[in-house]
Order: C-alpha cells, then sequence, then structure tokens
C-alpha cells in the first residue's frame, strides 16, 4: 500500500461545479499535511496547508480526518483556471523527517 | 527575481555521459531537496540537506549524487547518465521540518 493515495482522476467539471478531492494516508504518525497545486509542466506550489479544524480560504475548503487518516480538498464554484493537478502531501517524523508527495488528482474545469 | 532558481532548464545529454544540475535559492533556507518526477508518478525524493554539513539519502539515490556548496546552493549529478533517468528534476528548499516546500521551476532531463 502506497503512504499517500489518492484518486488519480481525472475529474472532469462544468465551471460553477462543486467538486472534493480525498487523500488517505497510512502513517498515523503523520503531522503536518498540506495541499498543492501543479500545473502542467510547472513547480508544484503551496495552495494551502490542512489544519486539524479544518481551513477555508476563499472557494476552498481543506479538511483533516486523523480517526479515517484523510484530508480533503472542497473547491467551491470552480473556474477554469482551477483545472491543474492537486498533489496531496504528508509529513511525518517516525524513522527521521519524512515528506510523501501523492501521485496527485487531475481536475479539468469546462465552459 | 524567483526565490529558487534552477539551471539549466533543459537539457539533452546522451548514455555515459556526466551531468550537473544546479539549484540556488534566495530564501535562507537550511534545507534543500531534489526531486524526481515522472509522468502520473509523485514526485521522489533524491537527496536532502539540512544544512551544508548534512547530507542524507532520499529513496531513489542510486545513480545520483549532491554536493551543497553553501547554504544557498545545491547541486545534483549523474555520473553516468541512463535513459531511465530522464525526467523533470525539482529542487526545493524549506525553513524547517514539516513546513511547506518551495520549489524551483525544474529541469527537465533527456538522456538518449
Amino acid at each position: 500500500r502506497k503512504e499517500v493515495e489518492q484518486d488519480p482522476g481525472p475529474f472532469n467539471v462544468p465551471e460553477g461545479a462543486t467538486v472534493a478531492f480525498n487523500c488517505t494516508y497510512s502513517n498515523s504518525a503523520s503531522q503536518s499535511f498540506f495541499w498543492y497545486r501543479q500545473d502542467c509542466r510547472k513547480e508544484p506550489k503551496l495552495l494551502m496547508s490542512v489544519y486539524s479544524s479544518g481551513n477555508e480560504d476563499g472557494r476552498f475548503t481543506a479538511q483533516l480526518n486523523r480517526a479515517s487518516q484523510y484530508i480533503s480538498l472542497l473547491i467551491r464554484d470552480s473556474k477554469l483556471s482551477d483545472s491543474a493537478t492537486y498533489l496531496c502531501v504528508v509529513n511525518n517524523r517516525a524513522g527521521g523527517f519524512k515528506t510523501i508527495f501523492g501521485a496527485g488528482t487531475r481536475l479539468f474545469v469546462k465552459a | 527575481d524567483a526565490d529558487v532558481t534552477q539551471t539549466p532548464r533543459n537539457r539533452i545529454t546522451k548514455t555515459g555521459k556526466r551531468i550537473m544540475l544546479e539549484c540556488s535559492q534566495t530564501k535562507g533556507h537550511d534545507r534543500m531537496y531534489w526531486y524526481r518526477q515522472d509522468p502520473g508518478l509523485g514526485l521522489q525524493l533524491i537527496y536532502y540537506s539540512f544544512d551544508v554539513k548534512d547530507i542524507n539519502k532520499g529513496e531513489i539515490s542510486d545513480g545520483y549524487s549532491v554536493s551543497r556548496q553553501a547554504q544557498a546552493k545545491f547541486s545534483l549529478s549523474l555520473e553516468s547518465a541512463i535513459p531511465n533517468q530522464t525526467a523533470l528534476y525539482f529542487c526545493a528548499t524549506s525553513a524547517g521540518g514539516g513546513y511547506e516546500q518551495y520549489f524551483g521551476p525544474g529541469t527537465r532531463l533527456t538522456v538518449t
């Protein structure tokens, strides 16, 4: 089993739709979590951190469920410019510090 | 100017050649990382460095070596390039463990 798993998609949604991605992680000792966005052939860029209490940034909401070991990203009112790959990132300290990137979920938002 | 820069941005080389990819950062971070990305796969950590005197192997270090010349510079070498090292290579920095990482623009390497 991979340490961090994401549905690769692609998710094809119309503009204005709400879409949600989940990411599961296997190490219960994981300590910090992020969502990154990656455009085609570009570098990953931080979208938002994920806090235990959940957090929101405009149209984006991230949540953490430690009991079930997953994080989620909700995008409301999708824009064409949201089309990208979304990477889930998990940090843990077991056996030394380790950052693990998920393989990403592709999103296409269509007019 | 970009906080994390990589050179070259694109490189085509032949099997058996030695090649060096360079990374520089102006963020003042101690931690630097090298990743490779293959289509459909997540980022795989090659090497990381917590400071100038600390170098650590990542999950796929075989065939690669690194040098941390200064806090701001971290280079990756392929001693004898092979075709399955064709990939997109990213350098990244962070302020510490558990903090977000900042990525350079990437180097697209093709080994023929």
